[in-house]
């Protein structure tokens, strides 16, 4: 199992511009989630899903959008990208399979700058 | 709501020295607590976490955290700090009831470990 993977691993960006950060689980998890990492603040959710169709929203969503078509996937984009966004963006995922603490699996992360 | 302070953004200890990390929760009913601990550039690995099962709980790296229900606390301890232990730490919870909430964790702000040789 390849786990969480993310892609890319970095990207730069320039105000204004929309862009796809992607996540993908080959664990067959029913639960995926988005993080932005930033200095001093912890990881705070952004999107999340409890299954394929089913998103809502964390405690910090705004300019943020997510879909989930398949059990595998689920890209964050970025509508036009502000220097508010700059951060690391971390997708997670989770299962009742792995128990009852539903203990979420993390990718490497994307680090994107807004200029 | 969750919420999860983590007592000191920054903590050094000399190598062999004990490890304490702080972390209370704050929650009406003892919820599910873990402690993930993050390399430089990399994402998050769990080192343990807290299921109800006991209140002493071992992780890997010879870490352990014991939870304190009276104290609503869930702090992070290690007898002797290696140079390999210099990280960043998030506890994190989850609340112990279902729906949505298996989706979502609420995490504090982190705490650096400095290892001095």
């Amino acid at each position: 199992n390849a786990g969480v993977t993310q892609t890319p691993k970095f990207q730069v960006l320039k105000t204004g511009q929309s862009m796809t950060l992607q996540c993908a689980q080959d664990m067959n998890h029913e639960y995926m989630s988005w993080y932005r990492q930033d200095p001093g603040m912890g990881l705070r959710l952004i999107h999340y899903s409890v299954g394929a169709g089913i998103t809502d929203q964390g405690e910090v969503p705004n300019g943020y959008n997510v879909s989930r078509s398949t059990t595998e996937d689920f890209p964050l984009r970025l509508l036009s990208a502000a220097p508010s966004q700059t951060s690391v963006y971390f997708c997670a995922s989770s299962s009742r399979a792995t128990g009852a603490s539903y203990e979420q699996f993390f990718g490497p992360g994307t680090r994107l700058t807004v200029l | 709501a969750q919420s999860v302070t983590q007592l000191g953004s920054h903590v050094s200890v000399s190598e062999g020295a004990l490890v304490l990390l702080r972390c209370n929760y704050s929650s009406s009913v003892p919820p599910y607590l873990f402690w993930y601990v993050q390399y430089p550039n990399q994402g998050l690995q769990l080192l343990l976490k807290y299921t109800s099962a006991a209140t002493l709980v071992k992780g890997i790296n010879g870490f352990e955290a014991e939870f304190k229900k009276s104290e609503t606390s869930f702090h992070l301890t290690k007898p002797s700090a290696h140079m390999s232990d210099a990280a960043e730490y998030f506890c994190a919870v989850r609340p112990p009831v279902g729906g949505t909430s298996y989706g979502k964790l609420t995490f504090g702000q982190g705490t650096i470990l400095t290892v001095h040789p």
